[in-house]
C-alpha cells in the first residue's frame, strides 16, 4: 500500500518561497510507472494543479505558476519537493502530495499552508 | 487548455434517490484520461472512476461512469448517508501535459 506524506512548515510570511516535501512509503519513486505530483485547494475551493515530476527529474507545471513553481525530486530518500516563491495571500492553501499515472490512486493526507505576516 | 464544467453546482437529494452527475469539456478529451472523485470534508479525494467508466479498487457498484468526447456522467445509482460529498471529474491532456478539475458538485441531503 503506497503511502504519501507532506510535510513543511505551515505558515509563510509573504513575498518569501514556501517548500514542502513528500515522503513516499510503500512504492520506490524510481521504479517508475508513475508521475509524483502537487495539488492544491484553496479553502473552500476546487483542486489546482501545481506540477508533477518523474523519476527521471521530468518535470511538468501549470502555465498559470510555471514561473513561481520548482519541482525536485530525491529517489535515494523517496521523497518529492515543491518550492513555491513570492508567495502572497493567494497561495493559502491545503497543499496535496499525490502518484499520478492518468488519474491520482494515492494522495496525501494535504497540508495546510497560510501565507501570513 | 481544456476547460471541465461539472454541473449542477449542487444537488440535493434524499438517501434512496439516484444521482447524476455531469462533466463537460471545451474539447474532446480521451476516454482513458478522464476520472472522478469523491472528496468529503477535512479529507483527500478519493478516486472513484478511472478510464470514464472503470471503478477503482473497493468502490462500491452503485458507482458507475459512463460518456465519451465531451459529455461525461457520474451515476450513483442509490445514495448512501455516506455518499454525501463533492464530487470532482478531471482529465489528464498530453498535448500540453497537465491536469484540469472541473469545479465540483457537492451532492447534499435534501
Amino acid at each position: 500500500q503506497v503511502q504519501l506524506q507532506e510535510s513543511g512548515p505551515g505558515l509563510v510570511k509573504p513575498s518569501q518561497t514556501m517548500s514542502l516535501t513528500c515522503t513516499v512509503s510503500g512504492g520506490s519513486i524510481s521504479s517508475g510507472g508513475y508521475y509524483w505530483s502537487w495539488i492544491r485547494q484553496h479553502p473552500g475551493k476546487g483542486l489546482e494543479w501545481i506540477g508533477y515530476i518523474y523519476y527521471s527529474g521530468s518535470t511538468y507545471y501549470n502555465p498559470s505558476l510555471k514561473s513561481r513553481v520548482t519541482i525536485s525530486v530525491d529517489t535515494s530518500k523517496n521523497q518529492f519537493s515543491l518550492k513555491l516563491s513570492s508567495v502572497t495571500a493567494a497561495d493559502t492553501a491545503v497543499y496535496y502530495c499525490a502518484r499520478f499515472d492518468g488519474f491520482v490512486d494515492y494522495w496525501g493526507q494535504g497540508t495546510l499552508v497560510t501565507v501570513s505576516s | 487548455e481544456i476547460v471541465l464544467t461539472q454541473s449542477p453546482g449542487t444537488l440535493s437529494l434524499s438517501p434512496g434517490e439516484r444521482a447524476t452527475l455531469s462533466c463537460r469539456a471545451s474539447q474532446s478529451v480521451s476516454s482513458s484520461y478522464l476520472a472522478w472523485y469523491q472528496q468529503k470534508p477535512g479529507q483527500a479525494p478519493r478516486l472513484l472512476i478511472y478510464g470514464a467508466s472503470s471503478r477503482a479498487t473497493g468502490i462500491p457498484d452503485r458507482f458507475s461512469g459512463s460518456g465519451s468526447g465531451t459529455d461525461f456522467t457520474l451515476t450513483i445509482s442509490r445514495l448512501e448517508p455516506e455518499d454525501f460529498a463533492v464530487y470532482y471529474c478531471q482529465q489528464y491532456g498530453s498535448s500540453p501535459p497537465g491536469l484540469t478539475f472541473g469545479g465540483g458538485t457537492k451532492v447534499e441531503i435534501k
